[in-house]
């Protein structure tokens, strides 16, 4: 079946750091590609997403390329701020409408 | 404007109570879903339903029962027969149930906890 897989947390950063997390998958055809945030104690935001291979998802400096030779999604900033501070899911859409979910990644940055 | 609405942010509920959380969107959305969230750990769907007085179990829908009478509203309620109910529920909805590409949308959330 699909599946998500993409880095245990938790990750810490100072801010102003360089951060990224690592999302691979699996799935039949061709799926399409998404990252959503979590911020405390709210429900999940679409950060941004995929829908074809070398496509680039990006939105508030963060960015993710689809790469389906390496079956691969992994989102990154090029500075982060305190703000950023969330949990952030890798997820999928292949047949079926039904979105898979990677475990997700607790991101904590410092000032 | 525009969203999903969850209420009741929090619910407590006695051991052997059923319990329903409300979800409610005025999206035109077609497509709604319930996820249950864990501490620590991804989503994981519960139901959903692409069309009115219709809907499928997802991947833990035991202990768990839905109505989709109205295209606006997809209420869940948790059964004394799911084990650990304790979680974060959240509601989400999404056009055109076909579509790849279309995003789901999510509610804010509801913490149950039960005692």
């Amino acid at each position: 079946g699909d599946s998500v897989t993409q880095m245990e947390g938790p990750v810490t950063l100072s801010e102003e750091a360089c951060l990224t997390i690592n999302c691979t998958y699996t799935a039949t055809g061709y799926p399409s590609l998404f990252w959503y945030v979590q911020y405390p104690g709210e429900g999940l935001q679409l950060l941004l997403k995929a829908t074809k291979a070398d496509d680039k998802g990006s939105n508030k400096g963060f960015e993710a390329t689809y790469r389906k030779e390496t079956t691969s999604f992994h989102l990154e900033k090029g500075s982060v701020q305190v703000s950023d501070s969330a949990v952030y899911f890798c997820a999928l859409k292949a047949a079926g409408n039904k979105l898979t979910f990677g475990g997700g990644t607790r991101v904590l940055v410092k000032p | 404007d525009g969203g999903i609405t969850q209420s009741p942010k929090y619910l407590f509920r006695k051991e052997g109570q059923n319990v329903t959380l409300s979800c409610e969107q005025n999206l035109n959305h077609d497509a709604m879903y319930w996820y249950r969230q864990d501490p620590g750990q991804g989503l994981r769907l519960i139901y959903y339903s692409q069309i009115v007085n219709d809907f499928q179990k997802g991947d833990i829908a035991e202990g768990y029962s839905v109505s989709r009478e109205k295209k606006e509203s997809f209420p869940l309620t948790v059964t004394s027969a799911q084990k650990n109910p304790t979680a974060f529920y959240l509601c989400a909805s999404s056009f055109l149930a076909g579509d790849m590409s279309s995003e789901q949308f999510f509610g804010p959330g509801t913490r149950l906890t039960v005692l």
